[in-house]
């Protein structure tokens, strides 16, 4: 199948600091990624999609400002979560599109903010 | 937006066949029905994709009835290493990208 690489896998920040998430597929080119966030025990919630050139579209409820959304190339996407707060804790999670009708999921990114 | 219902959670012995049923009443014509497993603190990973009747791969099959209102993913003689939470997800379409997560099944294999 499909490799798509996160990174970090674990971070952890302090209060008021702000955290790239980078989202990279390996070995095809995506043309849309989507953001996730899930909490424990929760099902898996979608953040935003965002296709390659062009703005993200952010769900309702999702705080563009605060999670900002690059997809400025094929092969990557990145989410900077701004002015993190404990609130944001979660494990975050991108998909990327493969040609047709597959996603495939990175390993996720666990954020801890203190 | 094509919602999904499934069991919240199941129980199977080792070695038995295990069928998870998803419900999505209003699918959409071009919507593909796609399967997922995910493992604590993991990234969902790919199992199986259709979009009618039957789909075989080396894992599991997927059972689409003609009316596409529901799915069924069978996965033959569960080991202790498929104890996962399964969804069932639709949309992907050739023209659209919605692809919404519902509760997931929480399986569990006993020895």
């Amino acid at each position: 199948g499909a490799v798509v690489s996160q990174h970090p896998s674990r971070v952890i920040c302090k209060s008021g600091t702000s955290v790239k998430i980078e989202c990279r597929s390996l070995d095809f080119q995506a043309t849309t990624m989507f953001w996730y966030r899930q909490f424990p025990k929760q099902s898996l919630m979608l953040m935003a999609t965002s296709n390659e050139g062009s703005k993200a579209t952010y769900e309702q409820g999702v705080e563009k400002d605060k999670f900002l959304i690059n997809h400025a190339s094929l092969t990557l996407s990145t989410l900077t979560v701004t002015s993190a707060h404990p609130e944001d804790s979660s494990f975050y999670i991108c998909s990327a599109r493969k040609q047709g009708n597959e996603a495939f999921f990175g390993q996720g990114t666990r954020l801890t903010v203190v | 937006l094509a919602k999904t219902t499934q069991p919240i959670s199941m129980d199977s012995y080792e070695g038995q066949e295990v069928n998870i049923t998803c419900s999505h009443n209003n699918i959409a014509t071009n919507d593909y029905i796609t399967w997922y497993q995910q493992f604590p603190s993991q990234g969902p990973r790919f199992i199986i994709q259709g979009y009618k009747t039957k789909v075989t791969n080396e894992v599991a099959s997927l059972f689409i009835p003609a009316d596409r209102k529901s799915s069924t993913l069978s996965l033959p003689r569960v080991s202790l290493s498929d104890t996962a939470v399964y969804y069932c997800l639709v949309g992907l379409t050739n023209t659209g990208n919605q692809f919404y997560f519902g509760t997931g099944t929480s399986l569990t294999v006993i020895p």
